[in-house]
């Protein structure tokens, strides 16, 4: 199984809700991201947990806020967002975070957040 | 600040030729840079990882070269196809983490 599943694929929301976006893998990696994209441009990572540990943490206001409960398993929870954080939110995971041999990223097909 | 940059304009090519995108980078060595593809609306996709002690490196159809003294990596698909048409993210590997570039726009032909 070489996949990695996010939930929901599309999201509509207030700037008052309250939602999650979920992210999911079983290849037994032990890093895993979330990046933000908008349209025209690159993926901008967010956030890294590696051996389910926050490792990095790009400046990323608090109303993201990443969790890792599992080595599978990867949320992000969001808060009072504001329309300039619509984009495409995608979850990566790779076998470790630190090595040239083990680099290679698996992206999910992201979640399409649209804030209103 | 570290920067990558990738043509930002479209590639357009005729089915059969050689499609060559580039990736020039500043202000960092970085040990490895990886190739992506991606569609509109998915995921990318990885393709190719080169390191710095790689000149070249080759899969299928695709060749990528490194030069560490140029700090720029050529990623050529051969024989391309309408299938190859989607756009090309290359994300040299920073201090702690990929940087991505925004990416080329192929387009191929028929």
């Amino acid at each position: 199984d070489t996949e990695v599943t996010q939930t929901p694929k599309h999201l509509v929301m207030g700037m008052t809700n309250k939602k999650s976006l979920k992210c999911e893998q079983h290849m037994g990696h032990r890093a895993m991201y979330w990046y933000k994209q908008k349209a025209k441009k690159p993926p901008e990572l967010m956030f890294v947990y590696s051996y389910e540990k926050l490792s990095i943490n790009e400046s990323v206001p608090s109303r993201f806020s990443p969790e890792c409960p599992n080595s599978s398993l990867l949320n992000l929870h969001l808060h009072a967002l504001q329309p300039e954080d619509s984009a495409l939110y995608l979850c990566a995971s790779s076998q470790a975070d630190w090595t040239p041999n083990t680099g290679e990223l698996f992206f999910g097909e992201g979640s399409r957040l649209t804030v209103l | 600040s570290q920067k990558i940059e990738q043509n930002s304009e479209a590639l357009n090519i005729q089915e059969g030729k050689t499609a060559t995108l580039t990736c020039n980078y500043t202000n960092y060595s970085p040990a490895y840079l990886q190739w992506y593809r991606q569609d509109p609306g998915r995921g990318p996709v990885f393709l190719l990882l080169i390191r710095e002690n790689e000149k070249e490196k080759r899969k299928e159809r695709l060749k990528v070269t490194f030069d560490t003294t140029l700090k720029q990596s050529l990623f050529h698909i051969t024989a391309s196809q309408p299938a190859d048409s989607a756009t090309y993210l290359c994300a040299p590997r920073g201090y702690n983490k990929l940087i991505f570039g925004a990416g080329t726009r192929l387009a191929v032909h028929p």
